[in-house]
């Protein structure tokens, strides 16, 4: 399978502690970008990278996230002193250098917070 | 000015019916439009994209209907199939002066009765 891949699937954690994401893209795709999903609404962006820089943040990033992609290749996202307002579905997509347009989606990580 | 709206919020059809799913937009910056489809517990799928330049595109039995000075784009589903049951999020993004970062809609529930 050749797709956008994110490990783990499933995440349930306390809340208080950290976790980390992480996203490996379709092969030579430069762009790669975070959304979040919660139940019943469509994706809303987080961030991107073009190539290893971070290029934008949205609001909904607050100081708890963290997102790298130090090599231009696979990216994490890590949340620090999780709340239960973090549980939601966290996607990873990424686009091709030469139709930065069409994004491809990754099957998600599914955070619970207790 | 960021904001899709997408209606109707579900939608149930007989198989072999047309379901059609509206969505509107206010930012002019926006130059693409794709729809993903969504199944439960998986990441949304680039189903069909439109860029400004045409009205309608077609792709097997999808179709995207757009009309640019309403700012508005639909997508069709001819013959549709219970297979086709799923989530349909409208999208919009404007790649070279804001990232190309998507936009989503609310979602629309579809299904496709036998």
């Amino acid at each position: 399978d050749t797709g956008v891949s994110q490990d783990p699937r499933h995440k349930i954690t306390k809340r208080g502690q950290n976790v980390t994401f992480r996203c490996d893209p379709i092969s030579e795709h430069n762009r790669l970008y975070w959304y979040r999903q919660t139940l019943g609404q469509g994706p809303e962006f987080l961030t991107y990278f073009q190539n290893e820089a971070q290029l934008e943040k949205s609001r909904l990033l607050s100081d708890r996230f963290s997102a790298e992609r130090p090599k231009g290749s696979f990216s994490t996202l890590e949340i620090q002193r999780t709340e239960q307002g973090d549980s939601a579905m966290y996607l990873c997509a990424s686009s091709p250098r030469g139709a930065l347009d069409e994004q491809y989606f990754g099957p998600g990580t599914r955070l619970t917070v207790t | 000015q960021q904001q899709v709206k997408q209606s109707p919020q579900s939608l149930i059809v007989q198989k072999g019916g047309i379901p059609i799913i509206n969505c509107a937009y206010e930012n002019t910056a926006f130059d693409y439009f794709p729809w993903y489809q969504q199944f439960p517990g998986k990441g949304p799928a680039l189903l069909i994209a439109i860029r400004p330049d045409v009205s309608e595109k077609k792709e097997g039995r999808f179709t995207i209907s757009f009309n640019k000075s309403a700012k508005q784009f639909s997508l069709h589903i001819m013959d549709s199939q219970p297979g086709d049951s799923a989530t349909y999020f409208c999208a919009a993004s404007a790649v070279d002066n804001q990232g190309g970062k998507l936009i989503f809609g609310q979602g629309t529930e579809l299904s496709v009765k036998p």
